[in-house]
């Protein structure tokens, strides 16, 4: 299958810092990535659909000035979280479709980013 | 809008047979796949419907009826590394975006 791979693995920040988590896919061309959040012991919470060559589409609920999406080439999508704080420490997930499966639906995930805001 | 609806924990034991349950309701349908996710990692693909029966890919199988907005994912011999979440999603029209439901926790015990 599609290989998406996700940088950093982890990372630790201070209150009202930023940071940003790279997705790309590694063997495919993506003009569309998801963006997941996840909660400990709950379900992926889709935050935004990120469209290479154009704006970002976030689901209801989700600031989109304070996650920043950009899907700048075919196989590279960022999240920038700005101004962390704690209540955003969460386990986020990346993923994309091969577009040369015949079954279109298929997700191919990042291995995810844990973020702890400190 | 969208919503899907499975059990939140399943026990079985070694060797056995699990099935495990999806009621979904969206607008507009376009296929029910079902992921795995061990702690700490993230979701891999088990298996996809799109239309109405069983869809088997070696241990596993799916099950969908279209017509009752429900369907299954089957394990077979199970295997202790089988103990992980499962998530049956499904992706509708609008955009092909993909919701996941709750989630099962399987535990499996020797």
């Amino acid at each position: 299958g599609a290989v998406v791979s996700q940088h950093p693995s982890r990372v630790i920040c201070k209150s009202g810092t930023s940071v940003k988590i790279e997705c790309r896919s590694l063997d495919f061309q993506a003009t569309t990535m998801f963006w997941y959040r996840q909660f400990p012991k709950q379900s992926l919470m889709l935050m935004a659909t990120s469209n290479e060559g154009s704006k970002a589409t976030y689901e209801q609920g989700v600031e989109k000035d304070k996650f920043l999406i950009n899907h700048a080439s075919l196989t590279l999508s960022t999240l920038t979280v700005t101004s962390a704080h704690p209540e955003d420490s969460s386990f986020y997930i990346c993923s994309a479709r091969d577009p040369r499966e015949a079954r279109g639906d298929t997700q191919y995930f990042g291995p995810g980013t844990r973020l702890t805001v400190l | 809008g969208q919503s899907l609806e499975q059990p939140s924990e399943v026990t079985a034991v070694e060797g056995a047979i699990v099935q495990i349950n999806c009621t979904y309701q969206t607008s507009g349908f376009y296929g029910l796949s079902w992921y795995q996710q061990h702690d700490g990692g993230a979701p891999t693909f088990l298996s996809y419907n799109a239309l109405d029966g069983l869809e088997e890919t070696g241990r596993f199988s799916s099950f969908l009826s279209r017509s009752d907005s429900y369907g299954y994912l089957l394990l077979q011999e199970l295997q202790m590394k089988d103990s992980a979440s499962y998530f049956c999603a499904v992706s509708g029209t609008g955009g092909f975006k993909t919701i996941f439901g709750a989630g099962t926790r399987l535990f499996v015990k020797a």
